[in-house]
């Protein structure tokens, strides 16, 4: 299988503080990339996807990609305690029809 | 919309004993679908992706099987559990186009004991 590679955490940060979360992959000819969050005991839910290289942002949430670095991140702003969760990278292959999944970051945010 | 169903929510197999996992989508025709493990404190493992009818493609060699009978329906079986198939299942549907995105159900908790 392709690889994904996350920092398993856990990642601890206060309310109101930005959280980093960082993925590398192996497949240079990955097509797509996908940041999921999963609440434990359940299944994991879409948050954002990113196609080319740059930033994309969705209300608190930006994710970067660099293909070159090969390097996918996800920015929280202004944290939430209901953001502490497990964040699962995910990218495609060169079809676009597998997903690989990294094993995930805990995030803590502390109130 | 689109909706994913999948069943049983939880169960618990002896050591030996078949399985079968059910998974439906509706509000879409001709989804991509999948099957994912997910070990306790692990990643999601891909088992089984397909793209149509009868078209399956396996990414690991183990004792599951997968089918998919109609277009909105894949399943996911076995004839003799093992312990180490116990975890989180979890059944996805994905769009198919160019840019694909996927979907997951609620996902099956299995033990195996």
């Amino acid at each position: 299988q392709k690889e994904v590679e996350q920092n398993s955490g856990p990642l601890s940060v206060p309310e109101g503080a930005i959280a980093s979360l960082n993925c590398t992959y192996s497949d240079r000819g990955s097509q797509s990339f996908f940041w999921y969050r999963q609440y434990s005991g359940k299944s994991p839910e879409l948050i954002m996807s990113i196609y080319s290289n740059g930033d994309k942002e969705d209300g608190r949430f930006t994710a970067q990609l660099n293909k070159a670095s090969q390097y996918v991140s996800l920015l929280i702003r202004d944290s939430q305690p209901s953001d502490s969760a497990t964040y699962l990278c995910a990218v495609t292959d060169s079809t676009g029809n597998q997903f690989y999944f990294g094993t995930g970051t805990s995030l803590t945010v502390i109130p | 919309s689109q909706t994913i169903h999948q069943w049983p929510a939880t169960l618990v197999q002896p050591v030996g004993s078949p399985l079968s996992l059910e998974c439906t989508v509706e509000g879409t025709s001709n989804p991509n679908l999948y099957w994912y493990r997910q070990a306790a404190g692990r990643g999601l493992q891909l088992l089984f992706y397909s793209v149509g009818i009868g078209q399956i493609s396996s990414e690991v060699p183990q004792n599951l099987s997968a089918s998919r009978p109609q277009d909105r329906q894949f399943i996911l079986s076995s004839k003799k559990l093992l312990l180490s198939d116990s975890g989180f299942y979890l059944c996805a549907w994905g769009t198919g186009y160019r840019r694909n995105t996927i979907y997951f159900g609620e996902g099956s908790w299995l033990t195996v004991v």
